[in-house]
């Protein structure tokens, strides 16, 4: 079945650590999107990419870093920059890169938590 | 200024008491308007899309309409089932991402 894969499901971050969301896809679809979504704030854009090899910021970008090697993948580095990692990450993909036909295709979100 | 408002932040129906959510935008040139379902530590689920004012759709006790300037999700005869987090997003002429609002927590007791 064709999907979003989001790992790993729930991440633990130390202070100054970076880590890494990996979200893979297997829908052929051209964009990918990576949202924050905190309690009462809804869904925050991160980063977002139409196409291989090209990424552009989005609502919220900083301390945070992506690429787009492959069309499948789209994974996202929370770095020590970031000052208030918490949050439930979620990784969407669309047909097109304008996000029109069909809207988002979303993953099942990683749950990330400083320690 | 939030470009898209939902209403109420939440709401608890008994089961069975129909009722409405409400989708609020600012933008102008509206290409798109989407629903999202989503369930507790799950990634949002779609729902519906509407694209002009007037359009209406359909799915088992959830009716989703669009007028210019806002999006009504109705919920018939409810069921413990639908309670989740409904998602409203707008996707708006010269922009690539979709834009969305703070989501309506429903609640439906049995």
């Amino acid at each position: 079945d064709g999907g979003i894969t989001q790992s790993p499901k729930y991440l633990f971050r130390k202070e100054g650590q970076n880590v890494t969301l990996s979200c893979e896809q297997n829908l052929n679809h051209d964009a990918m999107y990576w949202y924050r979504q905190d309690p009462g704030q809804g869904l925050r854009l991160i980063y977002y990419s139409q196409i291989v090899n090209d990424f552009q910021k989005g609502d919220i970008a900083e301390g945070y870093s992506v690429s787009r090697e492959k069309k499948e993948s789209f994974p996202l580095t929370v770095t020590s920059a970031q000052k208030n990692p918490t949050a439930f990450y979620l990784c969407a993909s669309s047909i097109d890169p304008s996000g029109h036909t069909l809207g988002y295709t979303f993953g099942s979100g990683t749950r990330l938590t400083v320690v | 200024e939030d470009q898209v408002t939902q209403s109420p932040e939440a709401l608890r129906l008994q089961e069975g008491e129909s009722s409405s959510l409400n989708c609020s935008y600012t933008v102008s040139g509206l290409r798109g308007l989407f629903w999202y379902r989503q369930d507790p530590g799950k990634g949002p689920e779609f729902l519906f899309t509407l694209y002009s004012a007037g359009e209406e759709k359909e799915k088992e006790r959830l009716k989703a309409t669009l007028t210019k300037k806002e999006s009504f999700l109705h919920i018939t005869a409810p069921k413990p089932e639908d309670s989740a987090t409904y998602l409203c997003a707008v996707h708006w002429a010269g922009s690539y991402q979709l834009t969305f609002g703070k989501g309506t927590k429903l609640s439906v007791i049995p």
